[in-house]
This record gives C-alpha cells, sequence and structure tokens, in this order.
C-alpha cells in the first residue's frame, strides 16, 4: 500500500514563527501536492511538484513556500506564520495508471493552530 | 482543467441507492473523471476513476453520458460507514504536472 507520511498531526504555533510541514511518500510517486482545508471552503490547492526541485503554484500560495529537495520529501513552509493559517493541512502523491489517470493519495493531515 | 458543480448535500437512508452527480460542462477530450471519498479528520481516498461510459468496481459505479459534460458517482445499498464528503476531480491525461484543483464536494448523510 502507498504511505504518505505528514510528520505532525497537531500543530500550535505562535504568529511570526517559522513553520515547517513534512511530508514523505514510500512509492517513488514523482508528482506531490499540498493542499489546505477549511470548513465549507473545500480543499484548496497550495503549491505542487512534478519532479525534484520542480514547483508550480497552486490557486492559493500566498503567504506559503515549499522545497523538494529529494524525490520521497515535499515541505510546506509558513515563512512567518499568521493566524488566517489555522487550517488542516493535506500532503498527497500521485500514480498514473496504463490509461493515464492520476490517482491522488493522501496522508492523514496536519492540524495547525496559529496563536 | 474543467471546472466540477455538485450538489452541497444529500441525505439517504441505509440500503438505498445514492446517485451523486458531477457537472463538468468544459471537460476536455483527454480529461478523466476521478470520485473520492473523505471522512472527517481523514485525507480524502480514490473511490473510482474513468473516462467514458461506464466503470465498476467493488465499492461504486461511475456512469459518464457520451459528451461527458456531467458524470454520477452510483453508491449500491449505502449504510451508515458511507457518511462522508464526496468530491469529483477532472485531470488531464498528460503524465504529471497537473493542477489538481477539488470543488466543495457533496456530503453524504446517510441514515436509519
Amino acid at each position: 500500500d502507498v504511505k504518505v507520511t505528514q510528520s505532525s498531526r497537531y500543530l500550535v504555533k505562535r504568529t511570526g514563527e517559522k513553520v515547517f510541514l513534512e511530508c514523505v511518500q514510500d512509492m517513488d510517486h514523482e508528482n506531490m501536492f499540498w493542499y489546505r482545508q477549511d470548513p465549507g471552503l473545500g480543499l484548496r490547492l497550495i503549491y505542487f511538484s512534478y519532479d525534484v526541485k520542480m514547483k508550480e503554484k497552486g490557486d492559493i500560495p500566498e503567504g506559503y513556500s515549499v522545497s523538494r529537495e529529494k524525490k520521497e520529501r515535499f515541505s510546506l513552509i509558513l515563512e512567518s506564520a499568521s493566524t488566517n493559517q489555522t487550517s488542516m493541512y493535506l500532503c498527497a502523491s500521485s500514480s498514473f495508471d496504463r490509461a493515464g489517470g492520476e490517482k491522488l493519495f493522501f496522508g492523514s493531515g496536519t492540524q495547525l493552530s496559529v496563536l | 482543467l474543467a471546472k466540477t458543480t455538485q450538489p452541497i448535500s444529500m441525505d439517504s437512508y441505509e440500503g438505498q441507492e445514492v446517485n451523486i452527480t458531477c457537472s463538468h460542462n468544459n471537460i476536455a477530450t483527454n480529461d478523466y473523471i476521478t470520485w473520492y471519498q473523505q471522512f472527517p479528520s481523514q485525507g480524502p481516498r480514490f473511490i473510482i476513476q474513468g473516462y467514458k461510459t461506464k466503470v465498476t468496481n467493488e465499492v461504486a459505479s461511475l456512469f459518464i453520458p457520451a459528451d461527458r459534460k456531467s458524470s454520477t458517482l452510483s453508491l449500491p445499498r449505502v449504510s451508515l460507514s458511507d457518511t462522508a464528503v464526496y468530491y469529483c476531480l477532472v485531470g488531464r491525461v498528460t503524465g504529471g504536472g497537473n493542477k489538481l484543483t477539488f470543488g466543495t464536494g457533496t456530503q453524504l448523510k446517510v441514515e436509519l
């Protein structure tokens, strides 16, 4: 089974702190994604990466950056955490079937609270 | 990528068949459709994926009409444990680098 592991289940940080959210996948997937989920807003894409050191902005990249130094690891960085970044953060990696369909595998999520 | 529209919520009773329809009017020729299920405090998980006509697996069926402007997820004989949010997602067959964007999903509530 594919495993996507997020380093923390719950995290509490203070406003202005630099925050690192780590995600590791064990299936040698090329593509990895970071989403945030807030009540009533569904999943929103922050950043994604299709190769080591490659990244693309999603729909809400402001206030975030990412790092992909190794294929299995994709980090989300909050340069200066703010209270409006309190959210559930979900990491995913993807695989492709023979027909070309992409399938996402998600981690369990990190609930981040910024005080 | 095509924008998707789903009902916000649906209610059903145990044992009934549930059909959730997703509209994707701007779907392109090389786009496929995927459905995910999400329980509270968990990440979404893959249910079913298709490109055209009908796909069935052990969990659900996916019906896609000829014009592909919509798709219907069919859950046979639902139980309480099927209460979850269901997301429809349209992706492109390009081998990677796809900006996979979710819609707001459909909250399915199953009662006794």
